[in-house]
């Protein structure tokens, strides 16, 4: 149980190009999504929350406009990176809780490997 | 700010053998911690917790411990195995704004056959 489904797993787009992002929970419902990017040999770092039927939450520091977020229902998040550039290559993962609250683990896809030329 | 810190980048360890992997954290109010353990291109797989009411947490091959009065927890691995090579990350997170949970760096173990 407890699967966390993410596409595609490698895009290579041009600069100034956009880029979306799929993240379905599969086998459970999740009203919070969470988008993380990782840079090599680096933690993972929160971006942005994804709630279902509202706005997304953002870490400080990252651009809303730019990574654009939608969770239009309970299985499915989505993660739009706006007019690319080099810079935004990187590897995003996303993830969810199958159990709320604070003392259950969070479920990751398998990422997305962003590189833009 | 890094609240939560895995000061080795890398470890190697002999099949069979135990591996120790450390984890220090900052944030007196994290209170859950976590690790997961992750392949190159792949997404981090969850592999065992532990709340801060416990001191340890056994599943199977891999033994968590925690040490609150030092910040200090590590993951114990009991017989290692060459498919435990992987990066492994701590990770933690407050009950008072469980959502966000926050890793550290990553340690990548090496099981040598």
């Amino acid at each position: 149980g407890a699967v966390v489904s993410q596409h595609p797993s490698r895009v290579i787009c041009k600069s100034g190009t956009s880029v979306k992002i799929e993240c379905r929970s599969l086998d459970f419902q999740a009203t919070t999504m969470f988008w993380y990017r990782q840079f090599p040999k680096q933690s993972l770092m929160l971006m942005a929350t994804s709630n279902e039927g509202s706005k997304a939450t953002y870490e400080q520091g990252v651009e809303k406009d730019k990574f654009l977020i939608n969770h239009a229902s309970l299985t499915l998040s989505t993660l739009t990176v706006t007019s690319a550039h080099p810079e935004d290559s990187s590897f995003y993962i996303c993830s969810a809780r199958d159990q709320e609250g604070a003392y259950s683990p969070l479920h990751f896809g398998n990422g997305t490997r962003l590189t833009v030329t | 700010d890094q609240q939560v810190k895995q000061n080795s980048p890398s470890l190697s360890v002999q099949e069979g053998r135990i591996s120790i992997l450390n984890c220090d954290y900052t944030n007196s109010m994290f209170d859950y911690f976590l690790w997961y353990k992750k392949y190159p291109a792949e997404g981090p797989t969850f592999l065992i917790s532990i709340s801060s009411i416990k001191d340890k947490n056994e599943d199977g091959r891999f033994t968590v411990f925690l040490n609150k009065s030092a910040k200090h927890l590590s993951l114990h691995i009991v017989p290692s195995q060459p498919g435990d090579s992987a990066v492994y990350f701590c990770a933690a997170t407050a009950k008072e704004g469980y959502q966000k949970v926050t890793f550290g760096t990553g340690t990548k173990l090496q099981v040598i056959p």
